[in-house]
């Protein structure tokens, strides 16, 4: 029951750009950061962006991160088979008396 | 450069108490919240709840009644018991590393959120 939705799917050719949204709400998104998650098949998620459009340490500028009101995207250039993965966005939500963590649904990209 | 290892009963029958524990290397136990996630099979991320080193948590509302997270600091430990399983309760199962706080703007009082450490994942089946 993600309380994120994000497209079941995206695709393009190697080189080629996607971007990746995700849609929240006032108590989630609205108010608070986003992160973005890379899980590779078979392997644990792995931290792509925080707060919104920040990279951790070693992860290229071809993934980067924005949020408008109470939608966030992320962005994938130039496009290669080793991003073929699973991609989750994540954030606080303060909607109950006690807050959660919450994701999106996922998106799989493929690289066609 | 912080590892999260984990580990715990893969296989267990309907009604038993999921019990897992994760361990922090090389790194600070204090200043974070530690976290369980959960994956079922060929589906998304569930947020299954948190602790930090003071034994403060959080649990996600749909899972309350029977988790339970505590923490053992001697150890850098922190755990996970899931009680009266079922087969819906199938999933591989991640401990994680949570930078979590709050920033003040003029708009307002954002929480920052995210998990920039994981374990490798422990598969856990339910059957009977």
């Amino acid at each position: 029951q993600s309380v994120l939705t994000q497209p079941p799917s995206v695709s393009a050719a190697p080189g080629q750009k996607v971007t990746i949204s995700c849609s929240g709400s006032s108590s989630n998104i609205g108010n608070n950061y986003v992160s973005w998650y890379q899980q590779l098949p078979g392997t644990a998620p792995k931290l792509l962006i925080y707060d919104n459009n920040k990279r951790p340490s070693g992860i290229p500028d071809r993934f980067s991160g924005s949020k408008s009101g109470t939608s966030a995207t992320l962005g994938i250039t130039g496009l290669q088979t080793g991003d073929e993965a699973d991609y989750y966005c994540g954030t606080w939500d303060s909607s109950l008396s006690a807050g959660r963590g919450v994701f999106g649904t996922g998106t799989k990209v493929t690289v066609l | 450069q912080v590892q999260l290892q984990q580990w715990g009963a893969g296989l267990l029958k309907p009604s038993e108490t999921l019990s897992l524990t994760c361990a922090v290397y090389g790194g600070s136990f204090s200043g974070y919240y530690w976290s369980w996630i959960r994956q079922p099979p060929g589906k998304g991320l569930e947020w299954i709840g948190e602790i930090n080193h003071s034994g403060s948590t959080n649990y996600n509302p749909s899972l309350k009644s029977r988790v339970t997270i505590s923490v053992d600091t001697s150890k850098n430990q922190f755990s996970l018991k899931l009680s009266s399983v079922t087969a819906a309760d199938t999933a591989v199962y991640y401990c994680a590393r949570v930078k979590f706080g709050d920033t003040r703007a003029p708009s307002g009082l954002y929480y920052y959120y995210y998990m920039d450490v994981w374990g490798k994942g422990t598969t856990v089946t339910v059957s009977s």
